[in-house]
């Protein structure tokens, strides 16, 4: 079955950097878009980045757009999000979700997440 | 900037019909924004119940079915059970890879 794994999380000070990783199985991971969502403690969904299967496209919230960087590694079945210059608002859980696909349009897949804490 | 908007809250009775709705603070809601809808409980990853507008994810019961409802999307849970208490997201699509989501509605069956 379709199963994504978040890794990578953790606490950083203000400023620092932080790369996330989702390791996916159970699909052709090649052939689908990626997402990253993160959650806020207490808060909402907030759609982060997207990339397309063959990398052809990146795209960003304008919150994290110029900080954050997606990517993917079709070899080893992996998409990443490279945080720079993290703020104490990013602090949130990332989720690393698959694109429903096959034409269609939805957050189809999603893993169990990986928290991110930005404190001094 | 736009902003998707869902109801804060809404409540149903067990067994009830409900109707939540996601709108645009800023233009009307279309197929060509592919809503979808997410289901969130307490401590678990969100799952996709509809897309599309209306098309139902694998393994999601029929009484959720979603819809356009004048200028806005909505998702109808038909015969409410208690364990559809939870919260409900709706994300659409703005063109060019971009998605916002809405704030989320907290649903309470009674």
């Amino acid at each position: 079955q379709v199963q994504l794994v978040e890794s990578g999380g953790g606490m950083v000070q203000p400023g620092g950097s932080l790369r996330l990783s989702c390791a996916a199985s159970g699909f052709t991971f090649s052939t689908y878009n990626m997402h990253w969502v993160r959650q806020a403690p207490g808060k909402g969904l907030e759609w982060v980045a997207f990339i397309r299967h063959d990398e052809s496209d990146k795209t960003y919230a304008d919150s994290v757009k110029g900080r954050f960087t997606i990517s993917r590694d079709n070899s080893k079945n992996t998409v990443h999000l490279q945080m720079n210059n993290l703020r104490v608002e990013d602090t949130a859980l990332f989720y690393c979700v698959k694109d429903q696909g096959g034409g269609s349009c939805g957050l189809g897949i999603w893993g169990q997440g990986t928290m991110v804490i930005v404190s001094s | 900037q736009t902003v998707v908007t869902q109801e804060p809250s809404f409540s149903v009775s067990l067994g009830g019909t409900v109707t939540l709705t996601c709108g645009l603070s800023s233009g009307s809601v279309s197929t060509i924004k592919y809503p979808s809808w997410y289901q969130q409980t307490p401590g678990q990853a969100p799952r996709m119940l509809i897309y599309n507008t209306n098309s139902r994810s694998s393994g999601v019961p029929d009484r959720f079915s979603g819809s356009l409802l004048g200028n806005k999307a909505a998702l109808t849970i038909t015969g409410a059970q208690a364990d559809d208490e939870s919260d409900y997201y709706c994300a659409l699509y703005m063109g060019s890879a971009i998605w916002v989501f809405g704030g989320g509605t907290k649903l309470t069956v009674l």
